[in-house]
């Protein structure tokens, strides 16, 4: 079955860059979207198609996705920003899948 | 703005069925199609399966496809999700969601599922 690996943390200063990767076969070849879930709530998809962000979602937030790593890049990162990430793909065999999530923290 | 109702927490014992509805605010459910996800504590999320709210059609995760029947009532706007032979393991928090242009745009709000003797 196809598998999406993520860090387990990163750990970023405010202000900063924080990158959040996400591996997985030919990876590059699939949509990715990435959600943020906060503690006791529901995810919210902050990038899809790769490159997509939803209105609403903060311009701090990009995506890339090229051979076997996507990447979530957020850029001027605020407190409001710590969260679990996951990637998520489409894929032929398994249909959807999720990576491990990472935990974001800001500190 | 659609939005997505879950029903409310569940206590059910191992072996048991658990039944979780998921009902869709707008009038154009039958465009929709319903995943659902769940999330043990302080763990990935899990896709489970999907159903077309026009066709009904439905594909499941191959980990839950004995187990789990997902099913719509279109005249209520609701989809359901049916796990059986509960376990431990399947304590969980369970969400439903729509998916738009390759994302999970809405989510519910998710249902406790407590498995316990």
């Amino acid at each position: 079955s196809y598998e999406l690996t993520q860090p387990p943390s990163v750990s970023v200063s405010p202000g900063q860059t924080a990158s959040i990767t996400c591996s997985g076969d030919k990876l590059g070849d699939k949509f990715v979207c990435w959600y943020q879930q906060k503690p006791g709530q529901s995810p919210v998809v902050v990038i899809y198609q790769d490159i997509k962000r939803p209105s609403g979602i903060p311009e701090r937030f990009s995506g890339s996705n090229s051979g076997s790593t996507a990447t979530l890049t957020i850029s001027g990162t605020q407190a409001m920003d710590e969260a679990d990430y996951y990637c998520q793909a489409w894929d032929i065999s398994t249909a959807v899948v999720f990576g491990g999530g990472t935990k974001l923290t800001v500190l | 703005q659609v939005q997505l109702v879950q029903s409310g927490a569940e206590v059910k014992k191992p072996g048991a069925s658990v039944k979780v509805s998921c009902k869709a605010s707008g009038n154009t459910f039958t465009s929709y199609v319903i995943h659902w996800v769940r999330q043990a504590p302080g763990q990935r999320l899990e896709w489970m399966g999907w159903i077309n709210a026009g066709s009904g059609s439905t594909k499941y995760s191959q980990k839950f496809q004995d187990r789990v029947t997902i099913t719509r009532d279109t005249s209520t706007s609701t989809a359901y999700m049916e796990l059986s032979s509960l376990r431990s393991e399947d304590a969980a928090v369970y969400y439903c969601a729509r998916s738009l242009s390759d994302a999970f745009d809405i989510w519910g709000r998710g249902t406790t599922v407590t498995v316990s003797s």
